[in-house]
């Protein structure tokens, strides 16, 4: 079965020090990849997407991702994180067959001035 | 603003009330999908219509129905509700049966079961 594991449920950082979030999926086929963003009580905004090609995926506010093949991961990534990038992050594989997103279970931000 | 429209933004209901959530998917999408965000569950997939018919089904309970009409919109009725439906239910949408290159959320209805 497909699943995404997003191993850390809880990262701090201080505003301009790096970031990755990591995200491992299981899936028998290429999968289609995702992360998103979601501030408290707001809605999912789309960060990037991985459907095939390039590995390193470039997305909005700064973020990029690299599919890894080998080892079934897709980690975002930040190198200057500012204060306004605290929030939870959700990493997501499609299912192409029933064309729906499996999340992963977040991870929230926290970032220190 | 996403082009997918949810009403309404917020929901407070009692126990064993039933309410519908309302979704116009972005213009020119035919699919539309139905998902759950809780504390305890996470984000998961409900049900997807595609063009009037469903097309996939997730985690839904019987208690949840969803259809979607001619124009496209799409209502997700939640009946005999317990405290545990409590959570953001977003709707999505997108251009075709297969659309996940064009996948486009809504902003969500916060339902609150008291």
């Amino acid at each position: 079965a497909q699943s995404v594991t997003q191993p850390d449920i809880h990262i701090t950082v201080s505003e301009g020090a790096s970031l990755e979030l990591r995200c491992n999926y299981s899936y028998g086929a290429t999968p289609y990849l995702f992360w998103y963003v979601q501030s408290p009580g707001q809605g999912l905004q789309l960060l990037l997407k991985y459907f095939s090609g390039d590995t390193l995926v470039q997305g909005i506010k700064g973020f990029e991702a690299e599919f890894k093949r080998s080892q079934s991961s897709f980690n975002l990534r930040k190198p200057s994180v500012h204060w306004s990038d605290a929030a939870e992050y959700f990493c997501a594989v499609g299912a192409y067959n029933t064309d729906k997103l499996i999340f992963g279970t977040g991870t929230r931000l926290q970032v220190f001035p | 603003d996403s082009g997918v429209t949810q009403t309404p933004k917020h929901l407070i209901t009692a126990t064993g009330q039933r309410v519908t959530l309302r979704c116009s998917p972005r213009s020119g999408d035919l699919s539309v999908y139905w998902y759950q965000q809780s504390l305890d569950q996470g984000l998961q997939f409900l049900i997807q219509y595609y063009n009037g018919e469903e097309r996939a089904k997730g985690n839904i309970l019987e208690r949840f129905s969803a259809q979607q009409f001619p124009d496209l919109h799409s209502e997700l009725n939640l009946s005999s509700l317990e405290l545990g439906d409590s959570a953001l239910y977003f709707c999505a949408s997108s251009v075709g049966a297969s659309g996940l290159p064009r996948y486009t959320f809504g902003s969500g209805t916060r339902l609150t079961v008291v």
